[in-house]
């Protein structure tokens, strides 16, 4: 089966920059697209095709890919940003997949 | 704005059938933009695509589920459904109904709050 790696936990200060990679070999083909899921809430969308921003979504995430490996950037991370983030592509035969989770703390 | 409400059996024993229905507010669920999806997500956090069906009613479905999965939709009452059968502890998740874009890829932007089910004996 087709994996999406994503380290379990980033841990950041206020204001610092956090960075959540996800790796995937159909990544160099496939757009990548991220999740927030907060406690007990369901997942909200984050980033699409990439690095394109939802209009409800602040400025300060933004989404890279390069190669085998996509991004998911906060800028000035702030305490509302914990939360658990979600990497989601197809593999070659167009199926959905989805990462393992990184868990963001912010303190 | 539009908003998404899962609804259904939340304690099943093995074997038995689990039925959730989806109702869709603040928008037209007959679109040829938007398809209709059903992911879960285990109690350690996994999240898995159930699979996902187009405006012209066809179905798909992820290959490990597909011989005991039926999403289908019912435009009159704004719904969609879920239908899984032979349930065993596996099965045993929060389900989530969520709007999706089917393009280039697919991929849900919308999602409802989400479902449990427990399936135990």
């Amino acid at each position: 089966s087709y994996d999406l790696t994503q380290p379990p936990s980033v841990s950041v200060s206020p204001g610092q920059t956090a960075r959540i990679t996800c790796s995937g070999d159909s990544l160099p083909t496939k757009y990548a697209y991220w999740y927030q899921q907060k406690s007990g809430q369901a997942p909200v969308l984050v980033i699409y095709e990439d690095k394109k921003r939802p209009s409800w979504i602040p400025e300060r995430f933004s989404g890279s890919s390069s190669g085998p490996v996509a991004t998911l950037t906060i800028s000035g991370a702030q305490v509302e940003d914990e939360a658990d983030y979600y990497c989601y592509s197809e593999d070659t035969a167009g199926e959905g997949v989805f990462g393992g989770g990184t868990k963001l703390t912010v303190l | 704005q539009l908003q998404l409400q899962a609804s259904g059996s939340g304690l099943l024993k093995p074997s038995q059938t689990l039925s959730l229905t989806c109702t869709v507010s603040g928008g037209p669920i007959s679109s040829v933009v938007y398809s209709w999806s059903w992911i879960r997500q285990s109690p350690g956090g996994a999240l898995e695509y159930i699979g996902y069906i187009l405006h012209t009613g066809s179905p798909h479905y992820n290959p490990s589920l597909t011989s005991r999965v039926t999403i289908a939709v019912d435009e009159s009452k704004s719904q969609f459904s879920l239908t899984l059968k032979s349930v065993t502890a596996a099965d045993t998740a929060v389900y989530y109904c969520a709007r999706a874009v089917v393009g280039a890829q697919f991929y849900s932007d919308i999602w409802g709050q989400g479902s449990l089910v427990i399936v135990s004996s």
